[in-house]
């Protein structure tokens, strides 16, 4: 079946400006994350959407980042007055399994922010 | 003490040898283990996960959880130049109920023909 897909594939957008990036689960996936990876650098929780839940913004570098699930199922992550240091691959996992210790997570292939 | 510490490498080995890769992490109460492959420019792709102490292959691939040493290990059999990748270990944080994972930075291989 289809895999994570995430869109833009490659954004470049001017420092100031809003940007959305959207991310579209494996169907079925309960679970919902989204992580940044900058050049040369390990993976950044971000926030984390869990069936109907709350979800888990601890990771979220500052008020200018926000997400939303519409539906349990497509998400945006939101970043409003980018930033140079904005600029990383950002990438959406989706899992299914709800229960304690089964959380395989099967990521989409990143949107690449550019901000200039 | 960072929580999934791995020895950023790079590894190089030969081809057709075996490569080690470990990870140690801090939280006891661990459960779930994961192994990523991350090719460059690529997303990671999950290749492994264990959740009891011992062994698990699959295919060239054997997971190795000794959960008393906090210590996991994939091991890549007949190592081949297209294993040549980051390796990232991931383990299930325990106070989240097991639903957010914890990434090492990961350990680059190389495998020479």
């Amino acid at each position: 079946g289809a895999g994570v897909s995430q869109s833009p594939s490659n954004k470049v957008t001017e420092k100031g400006k809003d940007v959305e990036l959207r991310c579209d689960p494996i169907s079925g996936h309960t679970a919902l994350y989204w992580y940044r990876q900058s050049l040369g650098q390990g993976l950044e929780f971000l926030i984390y959407f869990q069936g109907n839940s709350a979800p888990d913004k601890s990771g979220l570098p500052s008020d200018r980042f926000s997400a939303e699930r519409t539906g349990g199922s497509v998400s945006t992550l939101t970043i409003q007055r980018t930033q140079q240091e904005d600029s990383a691959v950002y990438l959406c996992a989706s899992s299914w399994r709800t229960s304690s210790s089964y959380n395989e997570q099967f990521f989409g292939p990143g949107t690449r922010l550019t901000v200039l | 003490q960072k929580e999934v510490e791995q020895n950023s490498g790079p590894l190089s080995v030969p081809e057709g040898a075996i490569a080690s890769l470990n990870c140690t992490y801090s939280d006891r109460g661990s459960q779930s283990f994961f192994w990523y492959r991350q090719y460059s420019g690529k997303s990671p792709e999950l290749i492994m996960f264990i959740y009891s102490n011992g062994d698990k292959e699959d295919g060239r691939f054997t997971a190795q959880l000794n959960k008393a040493s906090q210590y996991v290990s994939l091991l890549i059999r007949d190592s081949q130049p297209s294993d040549s990748a980051t390796y990232l270990c991931a383990v299930g944080e325990r106070n989240t109920g097991f639903q957010k994972l914890v990434f090492g930075t990961g350990t680059r291989l190389l495998v020479s023909p």
